[in-house]
């Protein structure tokens, strides 16, 4: 198994620059995806494949992989985007992790 | 619209079980792997099963092999784990999330949850 690190917290103002990184030796040869959680919702992905965007996410959402970090930036964040956030990568059909989530507080 | 609802949560006491439901509708069922995933304050997400389109191949992770077994069925639309021998660190919100086998495996549409809660 494999573990993915991230910052337990990360807190920007309205319109700032948020950066979360996802670090992990798996992120240096697969892809890292992204997961947003509001508060009592489901997750919802917004980044897939290191820096692919769904359809229907906000162009403010974009990812980047050098590595073994993957980072997710949002730019221009709002109020609305305050959640928790977890990378998720894969190795196999057996192994799948997720990291710790990192609360978003945008303030 | 992609659309995942769960249902068969609730309590049970440890040795129990439980079989868990997801209705799915918005997109053609059959042709997606499916999976569980479940969520703990103490230890966040965790993938518990998945099964491929026809049900022939099953992957779970090694702390319920033997315990729990995923299961669909595709005329119905609807995705299944029967959960025997309940634990108390079994307690989380069960996820029923559709899966994309590309690159690499992932999930993209998840379910809203269902709380199963094992205790005495």
């Amino acid at each position: 198994s494999y573990e993915l690190t991230q910052p337990p917290s990360v807190s920007v103002s309205p319109g700032q620059t948020a950066r979360i990184t996802c670090s992990g030796d798996v992120l240096s040869y697969k892809y890292g995806y992204w997961y947003q959680q509001k508060s009592g919702q489901a997750p919802v992905l917004v980044i897939y494949e290191d820096s692919k965007r769904p359809s229907g996410i906000p162009e403010r959402f974009s990812g980047s992989s050098s590595g073994t970090m993957v980072t997710l930036t949002i730019s221009g964040a709002q109020v609305e985007d305050e959640a928790d956030y977890y990378c998720y990568s894969t190795d196999s059909s057996v192994n799948f992790a997720f990291g710790g989530g990192t609360k978003l507080t945008v303030l | 619209e992609v659309q995942l609802v769960e249902s068969g949560g609730g309590l049970v006491q440890p040795g129990g079980s439980l079989r868990l439901s997801c209705a799915a509708s918005g997109f053609t069922f059959s042709t997606y792997w499916m999976s569980w995933v479940r969520q703990t304050p103490g230890k966040g997400l965790e993938w518990v099963a998945n099964i491929k389109q026809d049900g022939n191949e099953k992957f779970y992770v090694d702390s319920v092999k033997g315990r729990f077994t995923i299961s669909r069925d595709n005329a119905k639309r609807s995705l299944y784990v029967q959960m025997n021998s309940l634990r108390p660190e079994d307690t989380a919100v069960y996820y029923c999330v559709r899966g994309v086998a590309a690159a690499a495996y992932y999930f993209d549409f998840w379910g809203q949850g269902t709380l199963v809660t094992v205790s005495s």
